[in-house]
């Protein structure tokens, strides 16, 4: 089992609509976690941090969920700028603190 | 503020040949991270430094990669030899603490070996 999974898509969904993204990690010391953006050909970029209680950024909501093993982000009213592959980061505890990225997952949002 | 610079932008080598990237990070950011990138994955950890020490390279191919940073600023990479696999595109980023946080990534170098 990979220690970061993601569904790799492509998720095609129309202009306003709403989509969620999973992330599963394997290490349940995992401490922290992060969504970035990548669009195509360019560098990853931070979307936002994941907290324990859940955040929300505007129409990205982030999720964890410890005893699942899993973090969720959601989209609502999806734009056309919001094309693009979204990864996750998990990164364990303890003094090595081993960062991981998933897979990506790719979105794409229809005129 | 300057982001992450990396160069080259592109490169292109034959199998056997050696090649190097060079990244400066962010100033003032104390961690420093080397991603390979292969097409239709996620950026995989090959190195992390903290300052000028080596926190995590236990995905790095030792045989035929190696990293610096000296004086806890630049760093290079290099592949000696290449292989074809190597293709990818490499990415450096940073972050201000010296802990795994919010990373800011360069461009990133696109390797093509042939």
């Amino acid at each position: 089992r990979k220690e970061v999974e993601q569904d790799p898509g492509p998720f095609n969904v129309p202009e306003g609509a709403t989509v969620a993204f999973n992330c599963t990690y394997s290490n349940s010391a995992s401490q922290s976690f992060f969504w970035y953006r990548q669009d195509c050909r360019k560098e990853p970029k931070l979307l936002m941090s994941v907290y324990s209680s859940g955040n929300e950024d505007g129409r990205f909501t982030a999720q964890l969920n410890r005893a699942s093993q899993y973090i969720s982000l959601l989209i609502r009213d999806s734009k056309l700028s919001d094309s693009a592959t979204y990864l996750c980061v998990v990164i364990s505890s303890g003094s090595a603190r081993q960062l991981t990225f998933g897979s990506g997952t790719q979105l794409t949002v229809l005129p | 503020e300057a982001g992450v610079a990396q160069s080259p932008r592109y490169k292109i080598i034959e199998k056997r040949q050696s090649v190097a990237f060079w990244c400066n990070p962010i100033s003032g950011h104390a961690t420093l991270y080397w991603y390979q990138q292969i097409l239709g994955q996620g950026p995989k950890l090959l190195i992390q430094f903290q300052n000028n020490g080596v926190v995590d390279d236990s995905q790095l191919p030792k045989d035929r990669f190696s990293a610096e940073r000296l004086k806890g600023v630049d760093s290079t990479l290099k592949i000696q030899p290449a292989k074809l696999e190597d293709s990818a595109v490499y990415l450096c980023a940073s972050s201000e603490g010296t802990v795994p946080s919010k990373q800011y990534f360069g461009p990133g170098t696109r390797l093509t070996v042939t």
